[in-house]
């Protein structure tokens, strides 16, 4: 069964600085679809960023970019110049893409703090 | 980009009585929607796959009966809780995917339910 591992409950950070957020994944799976989403306190669920297992380049948007490690499974993403309206839970998630049901898994989140 | 509109927002439903919830893809046509639960600084777990025109699917330990999925039109879908108890009370997420951008989905903003 695939599975989503995010091992940091909460992380902190100062504003202007870096962060780095992990995830680990199992699939027996080649091709699927990995993301990043970001939950504010209004609870609306925004997409950071997306990877396609195909892929070799890691996906960048602006100041989120990921490393991904597809044969370690893993997919982490880091935040530059982190700032106070980054603060939000983040959600890795993998979609599964057989018989074409693309149901997401998500990860347990990592709560992020940008402190000023 | 993509829209969801998930209504309403919030609502305070009295113990034994049921509620409807909806979700529409407002620019775009949806043959799949998602319904997800959370329960407070929990990661969304998957309910149930709406499909246009057939019946839902529901994951493992998800009432069928309780949590009924109607998905008539290829922009709605809808989430009945019936006859609604306490322990239903959490918030709910659907999401649709917009096959024109993409393997993402877009996640409507959700539904605070809380049964009294």
């Amino acid at each position: 069964a695939q599975t989503v591992t995010q091992s940091q409950p909460e992380m902190s950070v100062q504003e202007a600085e870096t962060v780095t957020l992990s995830c680990t994944y199992d699939t027996s799976e080649s091709n699927y679809y990995l993301f990043w989403y970001k939950q504010p306190p209004s609870r609306q669920m925004i997409l950071v960023i997306r990877q396609e297992a195909y892929k070799q380049q890691n996906a960048t948007e602006n100041r989120f970019s990921v490393n991904f490690q597809k044969a370690a499974k893993s997919f982490s993403l880091k935040i530059s110049d982190s700032q106070l309206g980054d603060t939000a839970m983040y959600f890795c998630a993998f979609i599964q893409t057989t018989s074409g049901t693309y149901k997401y898994i998500f990860g347990t989140g990592t709560r992020l703090k940008v402190l000023a | 980009g993509a829209v969801v509109s998930q209504h309403p927002s919030w609502v305070i439903c009295k113990s034994g009585t049921s509620v409807k919830i909806e979700c529409r893809s407002l620019d775009f046509q949806a043959t799949t929607m998602f319904w997800y639960r959370q329960f407070p600084k929990q990661s969304l777990m998957l309910m149930a796959t709406s499909n246009e025109g057939s019946k839902a699917t529901y994951e493992q330990g998800v009432e069928k009966d309780k949590f009924l999925i109607n998905h008539a039109s290829l922009t709605l879908s809808t989430l009945t809780v019936t006859s609604a108890h306490p322990e239903d009370s959490s918030f709910y997420i659907c999401s649709a995917r917009d096959l024109g951008t993409g393997s993402g989905y877009t996640f409507g903003s959700g539904t605070r339910l809380t049964v009294v």
